[in-house]
């Protein structure tokens, strides 16, 4: 079974909309780590935000926020006023905690994000 | 800081040849991965290294081989390229833990003829 699923392959949003990207994932952790990173057509991955598994408030960073629900298993990335800028793929990962230290990084497939004028 | 590097950014090789992808970070961190890039998909983890001497296979480690002998460099090996490993390799550190953002690397386009 997929650990983190991104349900949108490809989405089209008008300039200044806001937009939410959708990510759910399944793990049997307590402790873990949700993160967004965005990649650009340029091709480096650029961290955005992150949310632990035991953080009772929604995360944070300028435009960004991330909606998570634990119960239900999703931690959606929310862009508010987006930006031509903000045209990338969009990826889902989380990082569970093994106890004695960390894995890396499991990547959903991405979303494919296009801001039109 | 220059964060995390890699070298070379392009490279083409043929089959059966190997090479050795390099990595280094300057923020003292403990953790090292590798992961590959393939089109249509998220990336995928190689190996891993939580501290020098310390190594362990990821999710895709077939082929490849890793060492951490320093804190600062975690180089990847192809032993005998194969085309199934053209991708796009990134190198990433964080600190320790399941709560640390990791620090990735600019990549490196590998392509195997």
């Amino acid at each position: 079974a997929q650990k983190i699923t991104q349900t949108q392959p490809g989405m089209f949003v008008q300039e200044k909309e806001a937009v939410t990207l959708d990510c759910t994932y399944d793990t049997s952790d307590q402790s873990y780590g949700l993160f967004w990173y965005k990649q650009p057509s340029s091709g480096e991955m650029i961290f955005l935000i992150y949310q632990g598994s035991y953080d009772e408030q929604n995360a944070t960073e300028g435009r960004y926020s991330l909606n998570f629900q634990k119960a239900r298993k999703s931690a959606n990335l929310v862009i508010s006023a987006s930006q031509l800028g903000d045209s990338a793929m969009y990826f889902c990962a989380m990082r569970e905690d093994l106890g004695g230290g960390a894995d890396g990084l499991t990547f959903g497939k991405g979303t494919h994000l296009i801001i039109q004028p | 800081n220059a964060g995390v590097t890699q070298t070379p950014k392009f490279q083409v090789l043929k089959t059966g040849q190997s090479m050795t992808l390099q990595c280094a970070q300057d923020m003292n961190h403990e953790y090292m991965s590798w992961y590959r890039q393939d089109p249509g998909m998220g990336l995928r983890l190689i190996h891993y290294s939580v501290g020098a001497g310390i190594t362990d296979q990821g999710e895709v480690p077939n082929g490849y081989n890793v060492s951490r002998s320093t804190t600062e460099d975690f180089p990847l090996r192809l032993l005998s390229a194969a085309p199934s490993q053209t991708s796009v390799y990134f190198c990433a550190s964080s600190y320790g833990g399941a709560l640390n953002e990791q620090f990735f690397g600019p990549g490196t386009r590998l392509t195997v003829l």
